[in-house]
């Protein structure tokens, strides 16, 4: 069974610019949630999809948007990238739809925004 | 605003038992989860519910607005962030604590 992955591991942008980030969900899990994890913080859930929709989102503008694709696999944008952006991205796949809160996370996504 | 608060840091010998508190404000969530981060590595579930539990060496307990996890015999390799998240009932998301970094002494 493969988990979560996450692609790429680090990545810098120019402020101003787009940036993707990819999420491969573990095995058999349906659901897709988005954290972003500042320095020193905990993850702040950005948002989550189901069935190829947006499911629930948390207080983040809409410059942040994402996909979620037949095969569960999933992308986060990110558009006129800040400084503050910078930080670590979280995919979390969970099984069963979004009745299930046991998520399993990926290993993230370094983003630095200079 | 609605939070999850738990310690900065933890200090503990080799066999010790470490507890990690954690309480929360937020009004409509129930379960606890407590996740293990190794930096670069995934964040990884120890143990969760509504009730106390056991997995492992690890043990949480449960009241409505706190939860412990205790790791029992504590290694040097245990040595890491642990994060306590609560489930936000009809919301789609778990809420973070900051982290507890746990050092461990040989």
């Amino acid at each position: 069974e493969t988990g979560v992955t996450q692609s790429p591991t680090h990545l810098i942008k120019t402020r101003g610019q787009q940036v993707t980030l990819r999420c491969s969900s573990q095995s058999g899990h349906n659901t897709v949630s988005w954290y972003q994890q500042a320095l020193g913080q905990g993850p702040q859930f950005i948002f989550q999809y189901y069935r190829e929709e947006e499911n629930g989102r948390g207080n983040f503008p809409p410059r942040f948007s994402g996909l979620q694709f037949p095969n569960y696999s999933s992308e986060l944008n990110v558009n006129a990238l800040e400084l503050d952006d910078s930080a670590l991205y979280l995919c979390a796949s969970s099984p069963l739809g979004a009745a299930s809160w046991e998520q399993y996370f990926g290993p993230g996504t370094r983003l630095t925004v200079t | 605003k609605d939070q999850v608060f738990q310690p900065s840091t933890v200090a503990s010998s080799e066999g010790a038992v470490v507890e990690i508190f954690c309480n929360h404000s937020v009004s409509n969530a129930y379960n606890f989860f407590w996740y293990l981060h190794f930096p670069g590595c995934a964040p990884r579930l120890l143990v969760k519910g509504s009730k106390p539990s056991q997995q492992g060496r690890y043990n949480m307990t449960y009241e409505r607005f706190s939860s412990s996890l205790l790791i029992l015999q504590v290694r040097e390799a245990d040595a890491a962030v642990y994060y306590c998240a609560v489930e936000v009932c009809n919301d789609y998301k778990l809420s973070f604590g900051a982290g507890t970094t746990v050092t461990v002494r040989a």
